[in-house]
């Protein structure tokens, strides 16, 4: 069965600093992974997809089918970063797994 | 484009009532779902709808019913509502059945029983 795996419920930074949320998967397949990010009591958004390879709002994402880990990253935190992160894998013709979600807070 | 819109926003039920939350899309997309969102427990999937016609249930869709009325619309009704049914309810719908492009969601509706 497919499990997504976010370690952290909370993680604080100060502005300026480097944000590395934590995602780990499991599944035998080939994945495709996504983050999603929800700013304070508004919807879920798509940020990244993994197979686009894009930067978006300066994060980052990188497949790591070795570790199975799709961690999200970005070198300098700003406040507005401020939201909820889901990390979230699909599989063939099943829904979207999710993980728990990490609440990511940036100090200023 | 409106994307996906569902309706109420807010809903406070007292236990035993019921109610029907209506989701619709305007992307022409073939597959929908339903989410709870309670904290410290993420999204966790109630019922989805892989195409017109077709509904299968998800992680946790004891006490909960869904219609798939038509491509544009998927609501779903609480028969008779339970405190442990406090919770965010989001609808999002995708394209394929995967969700491998991404899903969109709406805006949710915040529902209180007591």
């Amino acid at each position: 069965a497919q499990r997504v795996t976010q370690p952290e419920k909370l993680l604080s930074v100060f502005k300026g600093a480097p944000v590395e949320l934590k995602c780990n998967y499991s599944y035998s397949g080939s994945p495709e992974l996504f983050w999603y990010v929800q700013y304070s009591r508004q919807r879920l958004q798509l940020l990244l997809r993994h197979i686009s390879r894009e930067s978006i709002k300066g994060f980052t994402a990188d497949l790591n089918k070795g570790e199975t880990s799709f961690h999200l990253k970005k070198p300098f935190a700003q406040e507005e970063d401020s939201a909820m992160y889901y990390c979230a894998l699909s599989s063939g013709n099943t829904p979207l797994v999710f993980g728990k979600g990490t609440r990511l807070s940036v100090i200023a | 484009n409106a994307g996906v819109t569902q309706t109420p926003k807010f809903q406070v039920l007292k236990t035993g009532q019921s109610m029907t939350l209506q989701c619709a899309q305007d992307m022409n997309h073939n597959s929908m779902y339903w989410y709870r969102q309670d904290p410290g427990m993420g999204l966790r999937l109630i019922y989805y709808s892989a195409s017109e016609g077709t509904t299968d249930k998800g992680e946790v869709p004891n006490g909960y019913n869904v219609s798939r009325l038509n491509k544009r619309e998927f609501s779903l009704r609480l028969e008779s509502a339970a405190p442990s049914q406090t919770s965010v309810y989001f609808c999002a719908s995708t394209r394929g059945t995967s969700g491998g492009r991404g899903q969109y969601f709406g805006p949710g509706t915040r529902l209180t029983v007591t």
